[in-house]
């Protein structure tokens, strides 16, 4: 089955710097990465996501690139803000099966 | 309906006792997935439905824990002579038909169980 590792696990950065969270897949019929951002005691919420077709995708501050080669995709966050503060998960899902496989989390502190 | 739809948000019950917990998917959403998230924790995935047909239920940490789904409507979650270690988020999401082109999950709020 697929396996996603992601890291690193928590991550500071000071207010207006930027923040990247890495994750690797092993299948490589897995086809769409969408990744969630979990703030405290709330739901996990889709904030973007990439296709395979497709080697990056960028939308205001967040962008994410995928190298199908190596298998890898990674999540940017520019000019971080307080509010970008909650644990991100990436996630990968194999295509034609709909299950979708989360990496362990990332905990994204922005220091003001 | 607009949402995930998850009940009770919250629950409290003796070590031993039988709970149940309800999820409500998006109107239309073929698949349904529940999910335990221990304190600080990841994901842990517990099992998947595709209409009423469970075609992984890899995750299902014991015999204590079952789960059935109506169709492509409500599915319950239920955990029988429940410990102190179930004790966590319940997360349930769902999804769109394959062929729509859209694989996203849309998770409900989730259930707080705590054991004691």
């Amino acid at each position: 089955g697929e396996n996603v590792e992601q890291h690193p696990s928590t991550l500071s950065v000071q207010e207006g710097d930027s923040a990247v969270i890495k994750c690797t897949y092993s299948d490589s019929a897995s086809n769409y990465f969408p990744w969630y951002k979990q703030e405290l005691g709330k739901r996990p919420q889709l904030i973007i996501d990439i296709r395979s077709n497709v080697g990056e995708k960028k939308d205001q501050r967040i962008a994410v690139t995928l190298n199908k080669t190596a298998k890898h995709f990674s999540l940017h966050i520019t000019e971080t803000q307080p509010e970008d503060s909650a644990v991100y998960f990436c996630a990968a899902v194999r295509r034609g099966y709909q299950k979708v496989t989360f990496g362990i989390g990332t905990k994204l502190q922005v220091i003001p | 309906g607009a949402g995930v739809s998850q009940s009770p948000s919250n629950k409290v019950t003796e070590k031993g006792k039988d709970v149940e917990l309800r999820c409500d998917p998006i109107s239309g959403h073929t698949a349904l997935y529940w999910y335990r998230q221990r304190l600080g924790q990841g994901l842990e995935f517990l099992i998947y439905f595709q209409g009423n047909s469970a075609p992984d239920k890899s995750g299902l940490p014991s015999d204590r824990f079952s789960a059935e789904r109506t169709g492509e409507s409500v599915s319950t979650l239920t955990i029988q002579r429940t410990q102190q270690e179930d004790s966590a988020v319940y997360l349930c999401a769902s999804s769109p038909p394959t062929g729509t082109g859209w694989y996203g999950y849309t998770f409900g709020s989730g259930t707080r169980l705590t054991v004691v």
